[in-house]
């Protein structure tokens, strides 16, 4: 069965420190997104990708960084990581052109930076 | 930017009520969808709805996108219901999406 697969599930980093999270789906989505889930806030959209070598960014981009070099992956890189940055990540999938654009969620990252 | 306002924030039921909740958006919108996010925290897609009525199952919903709102309906409530409900839109394609913040619902045994 196609599936959207998060890696590592959980992350404990310290300040500073270059973070990346993984985002891996085989349902063969031209579009994937990068979400941050917070307590108060509930979804905010980080970045997002509408196909190989596209990227985009969101409402709280800044801090992170994607990259898109092939269909089934888009790595989230946190390249100084802040303790603002301690959050719940999602990551998901929708078909282009579809007529539906439903998107298909990750089991999400826990990311705690101390 | 658009605002997308959930009602109620945090509902309580008996096994086997029904109840509505609502989503309200301030502009015109090209997608919304209804996620449920279970106890475990995964989320799930229940509609793609930006307009008219769906149904699956005890679940349906309907979107009356020149009044900007969208109604989810849940018939006889079970505890497995439990969680929170999120509505999101998308203004166009190659627009960001918006989440609102949610209902939370306790389903009671």
């Amino acid at each position: 069965d196609a599936e959207i697969t998060q890696s590592p599930r959980h992350k404990i980093t310290e300040t500073g420190r270059q973070v990346t999270l993984a985002c891996h789906q085989t349902w063969n989505h031209n579009n994937m997104f990068w979400y941050r889930q917070d307590l108060g806030h509930g979804l905010r959209l980080i970045h997002y990708s509408y196909g190989v070598h596209d990227t985009n960014k969101g409402e709280v981009s800044d801090g992170y960084s994607v990259s898109r070099s092939n269909t089934e992956d888009l790595p989230l890189t946190l390249e100084s990581a802040a303790s603002s940055q301690t959050s719940v990540y999602f990551c998901a999938s929708s078909e282009a052109g579809s007529g539906t654009d439903t998107q298909y969620f990750g089991p999400g990252t826990r990311l705690t930076v101390l | 930017g658009i605002q997308v306002e959930q009602s109620p924030p945090d509902l309580i039921l008996q096994e086997g009520a029904n109840s509505t909740l609502r989503c309200n958006f301030s502009d015109s919108v090209n997608n919304l969808q209804w996620f449920h996010q279970n106890p475990w925290g995964q989320l799930i897609n229940l509609f793609y709805i930006p307009s008219g009525t769906k149904q699956n199952g005890r679940l349906s919903a309907t979107t009356v996108a020149t009044e900007r709102y969208s109604l989810l309906y849940i018939s006889s409530s079970q505890t497995t219901d439990s969680g929170v409900y999120f509505c999101a839109v998308e203004l166009g394609y190659g627009q960001n999406f918006v989440f609102g913040p949610g209902t939370r619902l306790s389903v009671l045994p």
